[in-house]
């Protein structure tokens, strides 16, 4: 049951904002946001986690409803550096904290 | 400096060949993982580790295998039953199954 992440993609001018979301047909236990720049690896940026608790970088903010198994994270005042795809990934409650990654949404920085 | 290496970067091989993809880790994490990337996809789950000794089949197995007789190595062969072996594979660890995973910088496997 993999996450759908919307959108798909999204251009952005330095310093607008932006909002990724990512749903889930079933119960989630945590949201996992990771960021990826062209051939390169995936870098963390948070987890979200049932009942309120997050780790992640001081920079980045998101949100997770637990209630419509969604979750949302908020990139504002963009800068060149944000540009690459970002993926949510996701561990449903009662599975073996088996992570399942989303497509991606791609996230294009302009000046 | 700690962190997970894979080698090689690239790799070639001819259709029916195995082939072997290293991932060693220094993080002392017990929990490791091999995902596949394809051109413009999400990453895919092939193959999950959680203690030495133990794994389990990912979301798309058919075709590798893995083997966890050290805490540190995660190597996966990608055998000739692999229908289409071409693809960026990725390998990550963590703490555990639930915290963030930390990724290698991957292999680029190209099948001729």
């Amino acid at each position: 049951q993999q996450p759908v992440q919307s959108p798909q993609a999204v251009i952005l001018r330095e310093g607008e904002d932006a909002v990724i979301n990512c749903s889930s047909s079933k119960a989630l236990y945590s949201v996992h946001w990771y960021r990826q720049k062209h051939g390169e690896a995936p870098v963390f940026l948070m987890i979200l986690l049932k009942g309120g608790e997050q780790k992640g970088h001081e920079k980045i903010s998101a949100s997770f409803n637990e209630k419509k198994q969604q979750s949302s994270l908020y990139l504002t005042a963009s800068q060149l550096s944000y540009s690459g795809t970002y993926f949510c990934g996701t561990i449903h409650t009662g599975t073996a904290s088996k992570l399942t990654f989303g497509t991606g949404t791609r996230l294009q920085v302009t000046l | 400096d700690g962190g997970i290496t894979q080698s090689p970067k690239y790799l070639f091989r001819k259709e029916g060949q195995n082939v072997t993809l290293s991932c060693e880790q220094n993080l002392n994490h017990d929990a490791m993982y091999w995902y596949r990337q394809d051109p413009g996809q999400g990453l895919r789950l092939i193959y999950y580790s959680q203690i030495v000794n133990d794994f389990q089949k990912g979301d798309i197995a058919e075709g590798y295998s893995v083997s966890r007789e050290k805490k540190e190595s995660f190597p996966l062969t990608v055998t000739s039953a692999q229908k289409n072996p071409t693809a960026f594979y990725l390998c990550a660890s963590s703490t555990t199954g639930y915290n963030e995973q930390f990724f290698g910088p991957g292999t680029r496997l190209t099948v001729l």
